[in-house]
């Protein structure tokens, strides 16, 4: 498949463990955020958003933790499996500006060992 | 499947050639955004188009162009390519101007030769 990065950083886990991703985000104006899962020859596809008055969410064994006060979000996987195998990006954004653009991290390579 | 579609899925050209894109967002969606994914670059926010009109630019260079139809369809166009704009080309959805979850088509693949 195709590679979206030859220097990413590299997590790798085995199956059943839980994962945490973590993503450092570069405006503090920013208020939305969102992560995506890219696996290799697709296009991103959304996991799970938060917006800044919230610290925590919670979707379908994923959770998002998002730290203003150091600019941090985090990704959490309960339960990995082979297929959550990617490349995972965080992506901030000012929902209360003009403009829609998200501005994406430089993503991090989940490996799953069965 | 996200219900963006794109076309060409792959493309090869030469260098100083023109080529376009084509994007389909979702039914009901009025913003198409593009990105350029490229391996030293990451995703870079490219252009947005809201109901036809654009809503804003980000790293596009002046020889790339978008436009989006009356039917909600988006076109960006590439011209005088270099090697180095060889990379993956994403379209993406959402339903309003400003962000909400943005919704990625498959991507065309462009290689410069």
């Amino acid at each position: 498949g195709e590679s979206v990065g030859l220097h990413l950083p590299t997590l790798s886990v085995q199956e059943g463990d839980n994962s945490i991703i973590n993503c450092a985000y570069s405006n503090s104006a920013s208020d939305y955020f969102i992560w995506y899962k890219q696996e290799s020859g697709k296009g991103p596809q959304f996991i799970i958003d938060i917006r800044s008055n919230m610290d925590k969410r919670q979707g379908q064994r994923v959770t998002v933790l998002l730290n203003k006060t150091v600019k941090h979000l985090s990704l959490q996987i309960a339960a990995t499996q082979p297929g959550d195998s990617a490349v995972y990006f965080c992506a901030e954004s000012y929902y209360g500006g003009s403009q829609g653009n998200l501005i994406f991290g430089k993503g991090t390579k989940l490996s799953v060992k069965p | 499947d996200s219900g963006v579609t794109q076309t060409p899925k792959h493309l090869i050209t030469a260098t100083g050639q023109r080529v376009t894109l084509r994007c389909s967002p979702r039914s009901g969606d009025l913003s198409v955004y593009w990105y350029q994914q490229s391996l030293d670059q990451g995703l870079q926010f490219l252009i947005q188009y809201y109901n036809g009109e654009e809503r804003a630019k980000g790293n596009i260079l002046e020889r790339f162009s978008a436009q989006q139809f009356p039917d909600l369809h988006s076109e960006l166009n590439l011209s005088s390519l270099e090697l180095g704009d060889s990379a993956l080309y994403f379209c993406a959805s959402s339903v309003g101007g400003i962000t909400y979850e943005q919704y990625f088509g498959p991507g065309t693949r462009l290689t410069v030769t």
